[in-house]
């Protein structure tokens, strides 16, 4: 069975960075892209980026390009993202996903932006 | 990017009640392997998205039947055939034809009436 476990909630403050995991078991992550998506509270689901774990090639959307860090360690079969310079408007539920016709996805991680 | 703009934002139903939901997009979603890259999700309160159809129409794995999908090109729906107290939540459809990015419509509120 696939599974995706993500890291617990984080309280981040302004200007601080933070840095989420998920780990996959049941599935090799080499064999697909991990996808990133947020949704601020209330709100809609957005896609923050991907990165192929087997070379660590990484594409995010324009608005994220300067936020987010997306790694992977094969070895441990963890993908991670890093969100930097925290503001107030970064507090979101994070989620990872695998590529494989969005069937996968964390459970999630509240991140909260609070000085 | 593509735009999915689903209808309506929020649906009221009672138990038993058949439903359907629209997601129109920007652009077509035939991608050039033939395949349609364009999937719906439930998220329930306080839960991930569950992914319910992939590939326009094919149900996702332990998805009851009464859930269905259609569509091509621009146009698609979500069919719930007999709502159930379970299925409250919000819908979601998502394209990834043009991928990257992924995008997702604004979603479907499904309350009871």
């Amino acid at each position: 069975e696939v599974q995706l476990q993500q890291s617990g909630a984080e309280l981040g403050k302004p200007g601080t960075s933070v840095k989420l995991s998920c780990k996959v078991s049941g599935y090799n992550i080499r064999n697909t892209y991990m996808h990133w998506v947020n949704q601020r509270p209330g709100k809609g689901l957005e896609w923050i980026g991907r990165i192929d774990p087997a070379n660590g090639n990484t594409i995010y959307a324009e608005k994220f390009k300067s936020k987010a860090t997306l790694t992977a360690d094969t070895s441990s079969n963890t993908a991670y993202m890093q969100l930097s310079q925290l503001k107030s408007d970064d507090t979101a539920i994070y989620f990872c996903a695998m590529e494989l016709d969005g069937a996968y996805w964390g459970q999630g991680t509240l991140v909260t932006v609070s000085s | 990017d593509v735009v999915l703009t689903q209808t309506p934002s929020i649906l009221s139903a009672t138990i038993g009640q058949s439903v359907s939901i629209s997601c129109r997009s920007s652009q077509s979603l035939l991608d050039s392997d033939g395949n349609t890259y364009l999937y719906w999700f439930l998220q329930r309160p306080g839960q991930s998205p569950q992914r319910l159809i992939y590939l326009v129409s094919n149900l996702g794995s332990g998805v009851p039947n009464r859930f269905s999908g259609s569509g091509s090109g621009t146009d698609f729906t979500l069919k719930i055939s007999g709502v159930e107290a379970e299925d409250l939540g919000v819908y979601y459809c998502m394209q990834a034809t043009h991928a990257p990015p992924w995008t997702f419509g604004g979603g479907t509120k499904l309350e009871l009436k």
